[in-house]
């Protein structure tokens, strides 16, 4: 069973369309993440929210909008895709109750290529 | 604000050779929290250690060992007799402690080349 599911794992798109990639976890966290990696490896935080409640919101385009149905689940919906956009979206989830030093487990990743 | 250097872009040895990632971190907290991840080939990032501020006792687990060193803020990893399935992506991380959710700031990561 995998703990943090991404899906799709890969995703090839047209500048300008909408699309959505979905993230579950299965480890009872209360804490969930979307982080962005660039072409050059760079892990940058995006979002994170805690049972639901957008916690951080770091500088993101406002087409990037993320939506937390319930606490096992975040997904991050992109308007108006542009080439820039392309990266490697990873999910992260943590337990939520010891401060700032939770561990962070994340996602297989999503591949988002756009053309 | 905080930040994570990993001076080390890349790094190629020999397979059966010792090899240290170099981690050095900036942050005004005094409670703080350090991390390393390991990124293979595969993509997946996989957690291999977290450390807290008030515990700066070297690490060692197996072949990996962890020297925290809170005068020279650093965080540095050894992997001894290295071998071909170490090579990958290692990145430190931080983080705050903000009362839970925070992101994590990473070190652009040092890019390691085992070859047989």
């Amino acid at each position: 069973d995998t703990a943090v599911s991404q899906t799709p794992k890969y995703l090839v798109t047209q500048m300008g369309n909408d699309k959505s990639i979905k993230c579950e976890q299965n480890l009872g966290h209360d804490t969930m993440y979307w982080y962005k990696q660039d072409s050059k490896k760079f892990l940058k935080i995006m979002f994170s929210y805690n049972n639901k409640e957008l916690i951080i919101n770091e500088t993101v385009p406002n087409r990037f909008s993320p939506k937390s149905p319930d606490k096992a689940h975040l997904n991050l919906h992109i308007n108006s895709l542009e080439l820039g956009d392309s990266a490697v979206y990873f999910c992260a989830s943590s337990q939520g109750t010891s401060g700032g030093g939770d561990i962070q487990y994340f996602g297989a990743g999503t591949r988002l290529s756009v053309l | 604000a905080q930040k994570v250097t990993q001076a080390q872009t890349e790094i190629s040895v020999v397979e059966k050779e010792d090899v240290t990632l170099d981690c050095v971190y900036e942050t005004r907290d005094t409670t703080y929290y350090l991390f390393w991840y390991k990124q293979p080939p595969s993509g997946e990032l996989v957690f291999l250690i977290r450390r807290n501020s008030f515990d700066e006792q070297n690490e060692i687990s197996g072949r990996y060992s962890w020297n925290f060193q809170k005068s020279t803020s650093s965080f540095n990893f050894t992997i001894t007799a290295s071998q071909v399935v170490d090579s990958a992506v290692y990145f430190c991380a931080l983080s705050e402690d903000r009362g839970g959710a925070d992101g994590l700031t990473f070190g652009k990561g040092t890019h390691l080349i085992i070859q047989p």
